[in-house]
């Protein structure tokens, strides 16, 4: 069965310095993988995804992420925070072999940057 | 940008009645989705929808459940006979294709069950 870890329910740093929000997964073959954004009252926003190529994949507002396949993981990262990065970040796979798009998704990590 | 939009924003209901959550999909997707998200716990797939026809369901989606795409572009959820397990924030989502590409969401209807 396909599933997602994300072992932190919160993450803060302070506005400037790095972040991580770290995810692995357990899933038969070779995922898609992806990273959406919760704002409160607002839908899931997609991040950025890794399908294949370059380990390092980048996206939206400065947001990369590392996929690690010894690892099975796809940590989400920032240099360099902002206040205004906080919200409820998720963690996603698709399986590699499905046409059909279904997303197993894990808890959510949510980021809080201080000024 | 195109979206995905989702109507009502909050519904409350009594148990036992029906609801219809409503979604109009990004106008050139081809494959849609419902997601819930029961407060403090992860995204739950519900089912996916294709060609005017269910492809897959999760065992969540049981018989109380029906999906439909009425018109050209609206995509219904509907949930015959609400339980109070049923209160979750219901996600719509679309993608132009399966595989590789992302899912977009709306914003979610707040369904509760009093």
């Amino acid at each position: 069965a396909q599933s997602v870890a994300q072992p932190e329910d919160q993450v803060n740093v302070a506005e400037g310095n790095p972040l991580t929000v770290k995810c692995t997964y357990s899933v038969s073959g070779n995922p898609y993988l992806f990273w959406y954004v919760q704002y409160p009252n607002r839908g899931l926003q997609f991040l950025l995804k890794y399908i294949t190529g370059d380990n390092l994949v980048k996206g939206s507002y400065g947001f990369e992420a590392e996929f690690n396949k010894s690892q099975t993981s796809f940590h989400l990262k920032k240099p360099s925070a902002l206040v205004s990065d906080s919200a409820l970040y998720f963690c996603a796979v698709r399986d590699r072999g499905s046409t059909l798009g279904r997303l197993y998704f894990g808890r959510g990590t949510q980021l809080t940057v201080w000024p | 940008e195109p979206e995905v939009t989702q109507t009502p924003s909050h519904q409350v209901t009594q148990m036992g009645q029906e609801v219809i959550l409503r979604c109009v999909p990004i106008s050139n997707h081809l494959y849609f989705y419902w997601y819930r998200q029961i407060l403090g716990q992860k995204v739950e797939f519900l089912v996916s929808f294709y060609n005017n026809e269910i492809s897959e369901k999760s065992e969540i989606f049981d018989d109380q459940f029906s999906v439909e795409r009425p018109d050209g572009s609206n995509f219904t959820l509907k949930i015959r006979s609400t339980k109070l397990e049923d209160s979750a924030m219901y996600f719509c989502a679309s993608s132009a294709i399966g595989g590789n590409t992302e899912a977009f969401f709306g914003q979610g209807t707040r369904l509760t069950v009093v």
